[in-house]
């Protein structure tokens, strides 16, 4: 069936190291896409979002890229910083999926 | 601007017990969602709200599960009863208006079926 899913559960990086996650989703209808950051015990909080008639996004410190070829987007912060650490999850909003979201940590 | 808000944070309940979930969404938003996230997991869609019209029921067990928004603002979500793999976090959302919109979620309600 279609699903979203990332490739890495986990993801280690140094404070001020950039940080790449990714994304791939198999349903071709997807039209738009939404990153969010999952802190412990707290609900999903919108980072950027994504439309399909666009291949790039920026907002402070995160980019965005799409690649509707390949079905694949990816989430790069730059300068982690510790804040950061937190679990990152893709979604696309045409069937409301979730990836399984990929564990960002910080280290210092 | 007050966010999403839910109650309670935390139950602990006995399986085949009843249990009930709340939701304010933000001032405004038409659209209102029900997720559940199991531990490790990304969040599933349970229920999708357009005013007061549940539009997207399709992944709620409707044997055990009902949810309401009867004046198409506050929304609960009950189990009843509630089985041991019901333990979960119950998420709330809300956007301005459709699928192609941000939602904004709140802080869930951390359910545990003993």
């Amino acid at each position: 069936g279609e699903s979203v899913g990332l490739h890495l559960p986990t993801l280690s990086v140094q404070e001020g190291d950039n940080s790449i996650i990714n994304c791939a989703y198999s349903n071709s209808a997807s039209d738009y896409f939404i990153w969010y950051k999952q802190e412990s015990g707290k609900g999903p909080q919108f980072i950027i979002d994504i439309r399909s008639n666009m291949d790039k996004r920026q907002g402070q410190r995160v980019t965005v890229l799409l690649n509707k070829t390949v079905k694949h987007l990816s989430l790069q912060i730059a300068a982690t910083q510790p804040g950061d650490s937190a679990v990152y999850f893709c979604a696309e909003n045409n069937d409301m999926r979730f990836g399984a979201g990929t564990r960002l940590t910080v280290k210092p | 601007e007050a966010g999403v808000v839910q109650s309670p944070r935390y139950k602990i309940i006995e399986k085949k017990q009843p249990v009930a979930f709340w939701c304010n969404p933000i001032s405004g938003h038409n659209t209102l969602y029900w997720y559940r996230q199991n531990l490790g997991q990304g969040p599933e869609l349970l229920i999708r709200y357009e005013n007061e019209e549940a539009v997207d029921d399709s992944q709620l067990p409707k044997d055990r599960f009902s949810a309401e928004r009867l004046k198409g603002v506050d929304s609960t979500l009950k189990i009843q009863p509630a089985e041991l793999g019901d333990s979960a976090v119950y998420l709330c959302a809300s956007s301005s208006g459709g699928a192609q919109e941000t939602q904004y979620f709140g802080p869930g309600t951390r359910l545990l079926v003993l």
